[in-house]
């Protein structure tokens, strides 16, 4: 079956910009993860998503992200003005909830000039 | 605060040989660990889990040992090839923490022809 997919594969964009990162997980995972993978770093946890509950942003690192759930689905996370240092590899995992395994995505690898 | 780590940043080994990477926890209260592997250009791949009332898990070619007393994780790939060759991470969940991941900086596995 298909896989955790992410769109765009790779973002350019100018400091300043807003960007938005588009996840759809595995069909029927009820949990969604973003993480943060800045160059040859571990990945940093964002955000997660479960059911209808309130979403876990305890991970977002400054008030410019924000990411939404549409239908228990699709996901997107949103970066407003984004800054250099935002310069990551973006990824969404999924899975069933719990201590379920997360698969992930590929990624979004965003530059910011 | 409490994190997930790696002992070697780098682990270069023949092919055929056994590999053995290493991470240290601290967080005792953790539930489960699972080791990921991260090839070029990808997203981490679930590899091998065990939960923390486990000493021992095998899998194929892969085994992962937990020592709670250290607080040590120990992923084992039997007659290593050039296909596993990536970046290994070493994660944490622990479903009171809402079952986000916290993962280790990762070690870097060459495999030598």
């Amino acid at each position: 079956g298909a896989g955790v997919s992410q769109s765009p594969s790779n973002k350019v964009t100018e400091k300043g910009k807003d960007v938005e990162l588009r996840c759809d997980p595995i069909s029927g995972h009820t949990a969604l993860y973003w993480y943060r993978q800045s160059l040859g770093q571990g990945l940093e946890f964002l955000i997660y998503f479960q059911g209808n509950s309130a979403p876990d942003k305890s991970g977002l690192p400054s008030d410019r992200f924000s990411a939404e759930r549409t239908g228990g689905s699709v996901s997107t996370l949103t970066i407003q003005r984004t800054q250099q240092e935002d310069s990551a590899v973006y990824l969404c995992a999924s899975s069933l909830g719990g201590i379920d395994t997360q698969y992930f995505g590929p990624g979004t690898r965003l530059t910011v000039l | 605060g409490e994190s997930v780590g790696l002992h070697l940043p780098t682990l270069s080994v023949q092919e055929g040989d056994n590999s053995i990477i290493n991470c240290a926890y601290s967080n005792s209260a953790s539930d489960y660990f699972i080791w990921y592997k991260q090839e070029s250009g990808k997203g981490p791949q679930f590899i091998i889990d065990i939960r923390s009332n486990m000493d021992k898990r095998q899998g194929q070619r892969v085994t992962v040992l937990l020592n709670k007393t250290v607080k040590h994780l120990s992923l084992q790939i039997a007659a290593t090839q050039p296909g596993d060759s990536a970046v290994y991470f070493c994660a944490e969940n622990k479903e009171t923490s809402g079952s986000r991941l916290t993962f280790g900086e990762g070690t870097q596995l060459t495999v030598n022809p």
